[in-house]
């Protein structure tokens, strides 16, 4: 249980062209989603909180118009990087806190296995 | 926010041996978990661990949330607990549950 996957593994753009990524959970619902990027050799870092029905809440430097996220119902959450250019190069990766789950913690955070964006 | 500080940050071990990483931080949470992260990229969960001691397998975890610290020790390593680890924490008061990330140890196990 408390599976999130994530649609595309990778994918490769030509820059300037728009890209959406999914982020689902199978088994849960998820009334909280996270979006997270890594560079190589680093540690993760938040880019959106987003609940559902609601708008995301995005880290302090982060575009919003760039990076759009929808979070439109229970088990699904979409980032889309906007207009995409070479430096928004980089792993992204999701993650949901569960709704109801028997098993984990209140807080718990289940994560997908990750989007890799390269633009060219 | 919250500051979060793993050590060591990089551990070589011969197959067979025993580690353990440490994670410090710098308020109260409501969540601590433990993750390994695999070539592939994927977090695989280890624990939930806000607080107490826990075991699976090979691995344990001790959290001391009055003293801000927890600990991850792997027994009797195997070539593939290889990868990242990385200790995560959620703010106590966050309603939202962001979690604050350390660097992470780089973990090789030969064998």
């Amino acid at each position: 249980g408390a599976v999130v996957s994530q649609h595309p593994s990778w994918v490769i753009c030509k820059s300037g062209t728009s890209v959406k990524i999914e982020c689902r959970s199978l088994d849960f619902q998820a009334t909280t989603m996270f979006w997270y990027r890594q560079f190589p050799k680093q540690s993760l870092m938040l880019m959106a909180t987003s609940n559902e029905g609601s708008k995301a809440t995005y880290e302090q430097g982060v575009e919003k118009d760039k990076f759009l996220i929808n979070h439109a119902s229970l088990t699904l959450s979409t980032l889309t990087v906007t207009s995409a250019h070479p430096e928004d190069s980089s792993f992204y990766i999701c993650s949901a806190r569960a709704f109801g789950l028997k098993r984990g913690g209140r807080y718990e955070q289940f994560f997908g296995p990750g989007t890799r964006l390269t633009v060219l | 926010g919250i500051q979060v500080e793993q050590s060591p940050p990089d551990l070589i071990l011969q197959e067979g041996a025993n580690s353990t990483l440490r994670c410090n931080f710098s308020d109260s949470v409501n969540n601590l978990q433990w993750f390994h992260q695999n070539p592939w990229g994927q977090l695989i969960n280890l624990f939930y661990i806000p607080s107490g001691t826990k075991q699976n397998g090979r691995l344990s975890a001790t959290t001391v949330a009055t003293e801000r610290y927890s600990l991850l020790y792997i027994s009797s390593s195997q070539t593939t607990d290889s990868g990242v680890y990385f200790c995560a924490v959620g703010h106590r008061g966050s309603t939202l549950g962001r979690l604050y990330f350390g660097r992470g140890t780089q973990l090789t196990v030969w064998p």
